[in-house]
C-alpha cells in the first residue's frame, strides 16, 4: 500500500507570492492533519480535515487555509507568503478521529515539503 | 489553550545508557498520548502510543508512563543504541469544538554515542 505522497518536495518561493501543497493520504484514510515544522518549535498543528470538512484548526493566521476533496485527497494554501512562513509542511493521513477509540488514531505522515520564502 | 511541554530538548547518552524523555500538558480532558520518532531527514513515524486509562505501557526496550494527576507522561528507553538517535516527539490529544486534535511537544534530540 503507498504511503502519504506530498508534493511538492521543495518549493522556493519570494515574499508576497502564495503557494498550495498537495497531501494524498494512504487509501481509505479520511482523516488529513498539516502540520509546520520549524527548528525549535516542533510540530505546529495547522488544520484537520475529514470527510471535506474542517474539523480543527490551530493557532495560524487566515493566510492558511486548506481544503479536502472527495478522494480524500488534500491541499493547504498559503497566501502573502511571508520569512517566518519558510518551514517544513508536513501532512499525516489516519483512519478517523483523534480521539475516538473505537477508531484507529495513529498518524502516519509524509515526507513533507519543504517550503523556503526568499 | 492547550499546551505540551517536553524537556530536555536535548540528551546525549552512551550505548546502553537509559534515556528519559518527559512532557506536560494542560488540558485534563486529553486522553490520548503518542510518541514519534523522527530520525535525521526522515519523516515522524510512531513508537508507541498510551490511553488515558492505562498508567503504563511497554515495547521491547521503550515503554511509556502516564500521571494523569500530574499531568505529565514519560518516554524511557533502555539499553539505548545509536540507531535510537532521532529526534523524538510526544503528542496529547486534546478536545476542540467538539473534536480532538493532536498538540505536540517541541520535540527531544536524543544522541547516542558508541
Amino acid at each position: 500500500k503507498a504511503g502519504v505522497t506530498q508534493t511538492p518536495r521543495y518549493l522556493i518561493k519570494t515574499r508576497g507570492q502564495q503557494v498550495t501543497l498537495s497531501c494524498s493520504p494512504i487509501s481509505g484514510h479520511r482523516s488529513v492533519s498539516w502540520y509546520q515544522q520549524t527548528p525549535g518549535q516542533g510540530l505546529q498543528f495547522l488544520f484537520e480535515y475529514f470527510s471535506e470538512t474542517q474539523r480543527n484548526k490551530g493557532n495560524f493566521p487566515g493566510r492558511f487555509s486548506g481544503r479536502q476533496f472527495s478522494n480524500s485527497r488534500s491541499e493547504m494554501n498559503v497566501s502573502t507568503l511571508e520569512l517566518g512562513d519558510s518551514a517544513l509542511y508536513l501532512c499525516a493521513s489516519s483512519w478517523g478521529v483523534i480521539g475516538t477509540e473505537w477508531m484507529d488514531e495513529k498518524l502516519f505522515f509524509g515526507s513533507g515539503t519543504q517550503l523556503s520564502v526568499l | 489553550g492547550e499546551n505540551v511541554e517536553q524537556h530536555p530538548s536535548t540528551l546525549s547518552v552512551q550505548e546502553g545508557d537509559s534515556a528519559v524523555i518527559k512532557c506536560t500538558y494542560s488540558d485534563s480532558a486529553s486522553n490520548y498520548f503518542p510518541w514519534y520518532k523522527q530520525e535525521l531527514g526522515k519523516r515522524p513515524q510512531l513508537i508507541i502510543d498510551i490511553r488515558s486509562n492505562v498508567g503504563e505501557k511497554k515495547d521491547q526496550r521503550i515503554a511509556v508512563t502516564l500521571n494523569k494527576t500530574a499531568k505529565h507522561f514519560s518516554l524511557h528507553i533502555t539499553e539505548t543504541q545509536p540507531e535510537d538517535s532521532a529526534v523524538y516527539f510526544c503528542a496529547a490529544s486534546t478536545p476542540s469544538g467538539g473534536y480532538n486534535k493532536l498538540i505536540f511537544g517541541a520535540g527531544t534530540r536524543l544522541a547516542v554515542h558508541p
